[in-house]
């Protein structure tokens, strides 16, 4: 079936650290991959996304790169801030036939330490 | 461009009753999703509606029910509510099908049941 696992949390760093989340999959056919950041008290927003392999998905200085040989999608920043706090899910989403799933890894909760 | 919305953002139940949440999408989106979020069991997927049609129902009990309108709004209905059901329900609008277009969320409305 389709899954994703993510690293577990949470993650401490200080300001200006280097981040890396795991994240890695499993799925039938070509999914596509996304990470989504979740504030305190807030819904899910979309951080940065990926549709193929290969591809890199960046934005706010955070990226990820599709690698299908490795079944991985790892969320990276080179220099965290405070305001980096949060909960960061990977997700997958594919659909097959009539049936289409979007599916969260357990999320891993970021804390960025001045 | 506005986002999801969602409405109430907050709400107070006790056991027994009913309640209906309401979502409305991104302009021009004809897909809505519903997802519950709790500590305990993360991100699950409840329905999928598109063109006011029920196209992917979750692993949830006939209590959790929803629709959609034809202009896309979408509300979801939990009937005879239990302890378990405390959650932070979230839509997601997307331009089509789960599975083929990127999901945005709204900010959620948390439901306390006592």
């Amino acid at each position: 079936g389709n899954s994703v696992t993510q690293m577990e949390g949470p993650v401490t760093l200080s300001e200006e650290a280097f981040l890396t989340i795991n994240c890695t999959y499993t799925a039938t056919g070509y999914p596509s991959l996304f990470w989504y950041v979740q504030y305190p008290g807030e819904g899910l927003q979309l951080l940065l996304k990926a549709t193929k392999a290969d591809d890199k998905g960046s934005n706010k200085g955070f990226e990820a790169t599709y690698r299908k040989e490795t079944t991985s999608f790892h969320l990276e920043k080179g220099s965290v801030q405070v305001s980096d706090s949060a909960v960061y899910f990977c997700a997958l989403s594919r659909r097959s036939g009539n049936t289409g799933k979007l599916i969260f890894g357990q999320g891993t909760t970021l804390q960025v330490k001045p | 461009k506005a986002g999801v919305t969602q409405t109430p953002r907050y709400l107070i139940k006790t056991r027994g009753q009913q309640v209906t949440l309401s979502c409305s999408p991104i302009s021009g989106h004809r897909s809505v999703s519903w997802y519950q979020q709790t500590p305990g069991q993360g991100l699950q997927f409840l329905f999928e509606y598109f063109s006011e049609t029920q196209r992917n129902k979750g692993n949830f009990p006939g209590r959790f029910s929803g629709r959609q309108f034809s202009n896309s709004r979408s509300e979801m209905n939990v009937s005879t509510l239990e302890l378990g059901d405390s959650a932070l329900y979230l839509c997601a609008s997307s331009l089509g099908l789960l599975g083929e277009e990127t999901q945005y969320f709204g900010p959620g409305t948390r439901l306390l049941v006592l």
